[in-house]
């Protein structure tokens, strides 16, 4: 039992340059969060789904898109880097819902010049 | 929206020493109140959670307490050890969890 992966750990991007970051569980969870980790700011919410097939807007979603095709997998897209996403990027799920326990990848670490 | 306060930002203690983190919150319908500890390199861990309709939570040398009528939280370790040091998070949920902005707390041997 994985629980949750992130791909890649780290990546370095140029300005304008597009990417996208895969979370994947094995918990069989239907919630799925996005979330960037910044010096002094805590986690703040991108992007999270209620289920397969659906997206939702947090927090601080400008910048980004997302995905969630299948229940297991949920895609963070950055379709033109900037500085200002330079983050640490965590993914999350739980069950039954955000109330709940959630579990949390190991993050990946972006870098934008 | 909501907005969760925690304090303070750096905690250092002497192992064996008691800990406290305090949290405030502002949306009166938050009905979830977590605490995530996070180690150097590594994604948050849920330590301890409480919910609205308990007052005191106690699981070992960690324990919570919720004052709903001030909307505030506290996170309490007791008998510290070099292994607690680590950044802590609360947060406060209700259909989002929103975090608090961390306290990093460091034991001294």
């Amino acid at each position: 039992n994985a629980g949750v992966t992130q791909t890649p750990k780290f990546r370095v991007l140029k300005t304008g340059q597009s990417m996208t970051l895969l979370c994947a569980q094995d918990m069989n969870h239907e919630y799925m969060y996005w979330y960037r980790q910044d010096p002094g700011m805590g986690l703040r919410l991108i992007h999270y789904s209620v289920g397969e097939g659906t997206t939702a807007k947090g927090e601080v979603p400008d910048g980004y898109n997302v995905s969630r095709l299948k229940k297991q997998n949920f895609l963070l897209g950055l379709e033109s880097a900037a500085p200002s996403q330079t983050s640490v990027y965590f993914c999350a799920s739980s069950y039954p819902g955000p109330s709940y326990e959630q579990y949390f990848g190991p993050g990946t670490r972006l870098t934008v010049t | 929206g909501e907005n969760v306060e925690q304090h303070p930002s750096t905690l250092s203690v002497q192992e064996g020493d008691s800990a406290v983190i305090k949290c405030t919150y502002s949306d009166s319908a938050s009905n979830y109140f977590p605490w995530y500890k996070q180690e150097l390199g590594k994604g948050p861990q849920l330590i301890i959670d409480i919910r609205s309709n308990v007052g005191e939570k106690k699981d070992q040398r960690i324990a919570v307490t919720l004052n709903k009528t001030a909307k505030h939280f506290s996170l309490h370790i007791t008998e510290t050890q070099p292994e607690d040091s680590a950044v802590y998070f609360c947060a406060a949920s209700n259909d989002k969890v929103i975090f608090g902005p961390g306290t990093s707390l460091s034991v001294i041997p």
